[in-house]
């Protein structure tokens, strides 16, 4: 079965400081893959999107993720992160074999940034 | 643009007791769904539906009901309330099989 799996449950890292979040993806074809964060009482934003073409993704708030089919993965990476960052991010996957392209969710990784 | 609006943000209930979430959205979008979120278990799809009349079941839909009467609606329903349905429940808009989804704020629903 289609799956999204984000290896970290929290993660704590400086304000200044480089972040990547893993997620790796399960499906039996290549998938689409989203990266979504959800600050405290919010709903989810999206933070960028995959679905074919160049590998690596831009996205708001100066966020990229880059796919790596060799690997399953679609880790999000931001080069020097802001207090504001402090969030929960999702990564998610549509498959084509799923009927109308429904997402399936990691479990999450909750980002703490130290001042 | 509203967006995608949901009522009410907060509700509690007893268990055995129904209720109706509301969910809608003004973007004429046809793909809308409902998630549930848990601590630790992301976000759970419970049904969806692609255009008015057409609904399907997703990951966790014991429990709930849903209609598509209009393109703007999508009520959630909890025929019988037990506490593992207290949770925060997401409604969700697209306007296609690739486009970008919209979240709404969510409900957090207690079922004591």
């Amino acid at each position: 079965a289609q799956s999204v799996t984000q290896p970290d449950i929290h993660i704590t890292v400086s304000e200044g400081a480089s972040l990547e979040l893993r997620c790796n993806y399960s499906y039996g074809a290549t998938p689409y893959l989203f990266w979504y964060v959800q600050s405290p009482g919010q709903g989810l934003q999206l933070l960028l999107k995959y679905f074919s073409g160049d590998t690596l993704v831009q996205g708001i708030k100066g966020f990229e993720a880059e796919f790596k089919r060799s690997q399953s993965s679609f880790n999000l990476r931001k080069p020097s992160v802001h207090w504001s960052d402090a969030a929960e991010y999702f990564c998610a996957g549509a498959y084509s074999g799923a009927g109308s392209y429904q997402l399936t969710f990691g479990k999450g990784t909750k980002l703490s940034v130290i001042p | 643009n509203a967006g995608v609006t949901q009522t009410p943000k907060f509700q509690v209930l007893k268990t055995g007791q129904s209720m109706t979430l509301q969910c809608a959205q003004d973007m004429n979008h046809e793909y809308m769904s409902w998630y549930r979120q848990d601590p630790g278990m992301g976000l759970r799809l419970i049904h969806y539906s692609v255009g008015a009349g057409i609904t399907d079941q997703g990951e966790v839909p014991n429990g709930y009901n849903v209609s598509r009467s209009t393109t703007e609606d999508f009520p959630l329903r909890l025929l019988s309330a037990a506490p593992s349905q207290t949770s925060v429940y997401f409604c969700a808009s697209r306007l296609g099989q690739f486009n970008e989804q919209f979240f709404g704020p969510g409900t957090r629903l207690t079922v004591l």
